[in-house]
């Protein structure tokens, strides 16, 4: 089966300007994970949807982060104003539904604030 | 809250000797427990996860993890490690009642020819 697809692989923006990450999820995988992981540090989540509903945002920075999965499929996660501090790498995962699931993690997102 | 430690940034270990990466973590309830590897500019691959039963576990690439209920512990292990498993490994902690999982921060595993 096809993996977790995730893009734009690398992304260099200036600080306060807006940057989007896309995420299309294993067939079949009702649950979507975004993960920030900082250098050196272990994937935090963000915000996770079970299909097109939010179970748990909160860890992500609403004044500054959005995401949406509007069909219970794709998902996109935006930052607007970027922040230096956002340099990171954003994973996107998904799962099926159940706790005991484990989760596939996309190749990730580089995002380099300048 | 749920939480895991991973005691050691770094384990060196030279090829065909045995490997031991440690995890220890703190739930509320049983936990559901989970190994991933990250190559470099790569996403996490999953290894293995203990939910219940047997506390051997065993998973990809001839890994297994042993699950400690007393001392709080699911160490990776594997037999006779070669230089193709150096990479970063993350331990990871649900709790059931939780959605979240909760990774520790990691420890790079170098293996030596």
């Amino acid at each position: 089966e096809a993996g977790v697809a995730q893009s734009p692989r690398y992304k260099i923006i200036e600080k306060r300007q807006s940057v989007a990450f896309w995420c299309n999820p294993i067939s079949g995988h009702a649950t979507l994970y975004w993960y920030q992981q900082i250098l050196g540090q272990g994937p935090k989540l963000l915000i996770q949807f079970q299909n097109n509903g939010v179970v748990d945002d909160s860890q992500l920075p609403k004044d500054r982060f959005s995401a949406e999965r509007l069909k219970g499929v794709d998902s996109t996660l935006k930052i607007q104003p970027a922040k230096l501090e956002d340099s990171a790498v954003y994973l996107c995962a998904s799962s099926r539904t159940g706790t005991d699931n484990e989760q596939f993690f996309g190749p990730g997102t580089r995002l380099t604030v300048l | 809250a749920q939480s895991v430690a991973q005691p050691e940034d770094q384990v060196n270990v030279a090829e065909g000797n045995p490997l031991t990466v440690k995890c220890t973590y703190s739930v509320s309830g049983n936990p559901y427990l989970f190994w991933y590897v990250q190559y470099p500019n790569r996403g996490l691959q999953f290894l293995l996860k203990y939910i219940t039963g047997d506390n051997l576990v065993k998973g990809s690439y001839g890994f297994e993890a042993e699950f400690n209920k007393s001392q709080t512990s699911f160490h990776l292990k594997k037999p006779s490690a070669l230089v193709s498993d150096s990479a970063l490994y993350f331990c990871a902690v649900r709790d059931p009642g939780f959605q979240k999982l909760v990774f520790g921060t990691g420890t790079r595993l170098l293996v030596s020819p």
